[in-house]
């Protein structure tokens, strides 16, 4: 069945660094979802990307569906302690099936 | 606009005692429901989605059940609680008529120990 892995499991920066977290699929993706949780929160979503190489921003964070749309990737620059949480990816492909998520702690 | 209420936010319940956790969604007719739980803080597991009153996909075989008795309520029971079932309960919703490209907006949770 579809599979969606996402590494790192953690993931510990000092603030200002950069930090990345990646998504990949078992199968072809009609698209890719990104979601935030904050400690004790739930999740929220973020964004979708839905084309083949689609590139979006959204101000620190970088957010890119491979060309054959089977993995996908986000990345923040420059880390704040409010970037603090865990990072999820689903894809969509028939089901939307979650990565086990990327927690990221910053430490100030 | 929208929004997502789930109901209680934790509970403390004793293994073989009934569940029923509520979710209503308001600023909005005839959308996907879904019941996700999350165990240990992590993964987001699908237990199951609705497309409509009275239809109820199950996504997992297990000790739960899900209904939805009018358009804007999803309610997930059990009728004996098992320690496995412990866990962060999420209720959501998306925009009817875009499985295949939902955007889900989650509910606070609900976390449920089960002793």
């Amino acid at each position: 069945g579809q599979q969606v892995m996402q590494i790192p499991q953690y993931q510990h920066v000092q603030e200002g660094e950069d930090f990345t977290t990646y998504c990949n699929s078992s199968t072809t993706l009609s698209n890719i979802q990104w979601y935030k949780q904050r400690p004790g929160g739930h999740p929220v979503f973020l964004i979708q990307l839905v084309k083949s190489g689609e590139v979006k921003k959204q101000k620190r964070l970088t957010f890119q569906f491979g060309e054959a749309k089977k993995n996908s990737s986000l990345h923040i620059t420059a880390t704040q302690t409010t970037d603090v949480g865990t990072y999820f990816c689903a894809g969509q492909g028939g089901k939307l099936i979650f990565g086990q998520g990327t927690e990221l702690s910053v430490k100030p | 606009s929208q929004t997502i209420h789930q109901w209680p936010a934790t509970l403390v319940q004793p293994v073989g005692s009934p569940l029923s956790l509520e979710c209503t969604v308001e600023g909005t007719s005839n959308p996907n429901l879904y019941w996700y739980r999350q165990a240990a803080g992590r993964g987001l597991q699908l237990l199951f989605y609705s497309v409509g009153i009275g239809q109820i996909s199950s996504e997992v075989p297990q000790n739960l059940s899900a209904s939805r008795p009018q358009d804007r309520q999803f309610i997930l029971s059990s009728k004996k609680l098992l320690l496995s079932d412990s866990g962060f309960y999420l209720c959501a919703w998306s925009v009817r008529g875009t499985r295949g490209a939902e955007k889900l907006f989650f509910g606070s949770g609900t976390q449920l120990s089960v002793l």
